[in-house]
């Protein structure tokens, strides 16, 4: 089993739907990043959180610590936001574990 | 402002032959510097990591070795290179201490065939 799972792995949606991306873990962090990473290749950072709730535009993360778990939300959905968004967990000497990641499709 | 530059954007090499990724960081000293790789169709795994000059933690057994010869400089290479080498190679830095964020560089697609 891996330490970081995030459901779905698939994800196709109409324009303008409300996305949430879903990421448990196993082991004990002292952080939890949101990446998103385009077709290209290119990896972006859109939220680091280690409690509560952040939101940024249209986006928006939250953790629980107790049980460990975080989902990011995509509200007003746009082709744009198509990607493959990636949970991933700090560990010791800032060391990232990644989950498998989400590929989000948003249809227009 | 920090910036994290990574070259080159895409590699095609031999088997056998060596490789040299490189990866600058500007406008941050000290910075923890940061190896990953993707295979295709994988989540991304850490390769190497340093915390300063000199300083290379390996995570993964491999055909690969990293070196840090500058504060801002993480060099990745290869003697001789696999076909399971090829992926997609990201470097990445972030501050000292576990709330500073990640900056990813745009990546290296290498493809050895």
């Amino acid at each position: 089993k891996n330490e970081v799972e995030q459901s779905p792995q698939n994800l196709t949606a109409q324009e303008g739907e409300f996305i949430t991306i879903n990421c448990s873990y196993s082991v004990g962090i002292s952080a939890l990043h949101w990446l998103q990473q385009h077709p290209g290749g290119g990896i972006v950072s859109l939220f680091m959180l280690s409690s509560g709730k952040k939101k940024h535009g249209r986006l928006i993360a939250t953790i629980n610590i107790q049980e460990k778990h975080s989902s990011l939300h995509i509200t007003a959905s746009h082709p744009r936001d198509s990607a493959v968004y990636i949970c991933a967990v700090v560990q010791g000497a800032q060391k990232l574990v990644f989950g498998q990641g989400t590929r989000l499709t948003i249809n227009p | 402002s920090q910036t994290i530059h990574q070259w080159p954007a895409t590699l095609v090499q031999p088997v056998g032959s060596p490789l040299s990724l490189e990866c600058t960081v500007e406008g941050t000293s000290n910075p923890n510097l940061y190896w990953y790789r993707q295979a295709a169709g994988r989540g991304l795994q850490l390769l190497f990591y340093s915390v300063g000059i000199g300083q290379i933690s390996s995570e993964v057994p491999q055909n690969l070795s990293a070196s840090r010869p500058q504060d801002r400089q993480f060099i990745l290479s290869s003697k001789k290179l696999l076909l399971s080498d090829s992926g997609f190679y990201l470097c990445a830095w972030s501050g000292t201490g576990w709330n500073y964020g990640y900056t990813f560089g745009s990546g290296t697609r290498l493809t050895v065939v």
